[in-house]
């Protein structure tokens, strides 16, 4: 069955790094477009980033861009999100996601058909 | 970029009612469009892609249509299971925006 595991979420000063890891089982990782969405506190869904298939592709919200970097491993079946100047406002649980197509907008077959169970970032001096 | 917005933002109904909730677009968005449930402290789930296909396992009394910038989720028969927050998604192309969600309780 398919499995993505999140890891590498906690606690972190503001300005400092972290870098997330999700990974994946289950299904033939390196077809599917794979994405990082995160929810704050109490708030509703925000997309965070995307990167397709093969790695060719990435986009990144306003809010995170310049700041965090997505990227995959298709050999170690592993999405990554490196963020970097954390502020306040990131605090949130990040959840990485599988999108149905090989990149957004592919097909309109698309959506996130798995989530994994999130992980926790707090921003906090 | 397009917006997605949702109303209500929330809502109360009996066991049994039929509910409707609605998503806009502030531009086309042809049929790309997903529905998605959230329960309290849970991960989100895919309930409906191309605006109206219910994805596998999902119950029959879920439904979704329209086209273009208007959209609804239905839910045919309300049912104390489906209490969570619904979220509308575009993604024919990035950044595949959220909208922001209609918590949906028993009255």
């Amino acid at each position: 069955q398919v499995q993505l595991v999140e890891s590498g979420g906690g606690v972190v000063q503001p300005g400092r790094s972290l870098r997330l890891s999700c990974a994946a089982s289950g299904f033939t990782f390196s077809s599917y477009g794979m994405h990082w969405v995160r929810q704050a506190p109490g708030k509703g869904l925000e997309w965070v980033a995307v990167i397709s298939y093969d790695g060719s592709n990435k986009y990144y919200a306003d809010s995170v861009k310049g700041r965090f970097t997505i990227s995959r491993d298709n050999s170690k079946n592993t999405l990554y999100l490196q963020m970097n100047s954390l502020r306040a406002e990131d605090t949130a649980v990040y959840y990485c996601a599988k999108d149905q197509a090989w990149e957004v907008g592919a097909t309109t077959d698309g959506g996130f058909d798995y989530w994994g169970q999130g992980t926790l970032v707090t921003v906090s001096s | 970029d397009i917006q997605m917005t949702q109303s209500p933002s929330s809502l109360s109904a009996s066991v049994g009612d039929r509910v409707t909730i609605t998503c806009r677009a502030s531009q086309g968005i042809s049929n790309y469009l997903a529905w998605y449930q959230q329960k309290p402290g849970k991960v989100p789930k895919l309930l409906i892609y191309a605006a109206s296909t219910l994805q596998s396992g999902v119950p029959s009394r879920f439904s979704g249509s329209g086209s273009g910038t208007d959209f609804t989720l239905t839910i045919s028969s309300l049912q104390p299971e489906d209490v969570a927050t619904y979220y509308c998604q575009k993604y024919n192309s990035a950044p595949p925006t959220f909208g922001p969600g209609t918590k949906v309780d028993i009255k």
